[in-house]
């Protein structure tokens, strides 16, 4: 079946450095790949929509600045969270859809980032 | 706006027993539902996909049901056990195909 590979799995930055995490289709092309994060006992929330070859569409008060996206490839996407701060640690996740398997979703395995 | 509830946001069991987890989603113009499953730390495993033409799906011990008209999925989990003990997230995916999730259901099967 269609696999999402995303990495780091873990990551822990200082203050105003810079995290880029990467997620890849291994078997499938994705021309859409999404971006959530998830703060401890809460629900995933949907950050953006990184589309193969265009600007991501970010969802309301997503700061498209501070999370850049960039899906240069049919199977790569990257979010890159700059100038990091404690309140960016947070659980991320990728997820791409095959559209070739009845527009199901396939997750990464996501990325535990820590700010200190 | 979709909205999507799962209840109850927590359930313990104990090993052995049936169960059903429920969602409710406000705005029945869905593409499919899916049930997914997360530990701890963990991404997501997706159980269960349904299409909006569907009513059900099986896998395994597992099964899910739709019912459009009335904005209601269930899960039924059979002969539950310490293993399936995780939170379970349900999620719609709207007419752009983007998904719009429930808080999810924190289950716990005690041996």
């Amino acid at each position: 079946g269609a696999v999402v590979s995303q990495h780091p799995s873990r990551v822990i930055c200082k203050s105003g450095t810079s995290v880029k995490i990467e997620c890849r289709s291994l078997d499938f092309q994705a021309t859409t790949m999404f971006w959530y994060r998830q703060f401890p006992k809460q629900s995933l929330m949907l950050m953006a929509t990184s589309n193969e070859g265009s600007k991501a569409t970010y969802e309301q008060g997503v700061e498209k600045d501070k999370f850049l996206i960039n899906h240069a490839s049919l199977t790569l996407s990257t979010l890159t969270v700059t100038s990091a701060h404690p309140e960016d640690s947070s659980f991320y996740i990728c997820s791409a859809r095959d559209g070739t398997d009845n527009y199901g979703y396939t997750f990464g395995s996501g990325t535990r980032l820590t700010v200190v | 706006k979709q909205e999507v509830t799962q209840i109850p946001a927590a359930l313990s069991v104990p090993e052995g027993e049936n169960l059903v987890l429920n969602c409710s989603f406000t705005d029945s113009a869905i593409y499919n539902l899916q049930w997914f499953r997360q530990d701890p730390g963990k991404g997501l495993t997706s159980l269960l996909l349904i299409q909006s033409s569907q009513r059900e799906q099986t896998s395994g011990r597992l099964n899910a049901s739709l019912d459009k008209s009335s904005g209601r999925s269930t899960l039924y989990i059979a002969a539950s056990q310490p293993g399936d003990s995780a939170t379970y997230l349900c999620a719609v995916a709207d007419s752009n195909y983007q998904l719009i999730w429930g808080a999810g259901t924190k289950l716990i099967i005690k041996p």
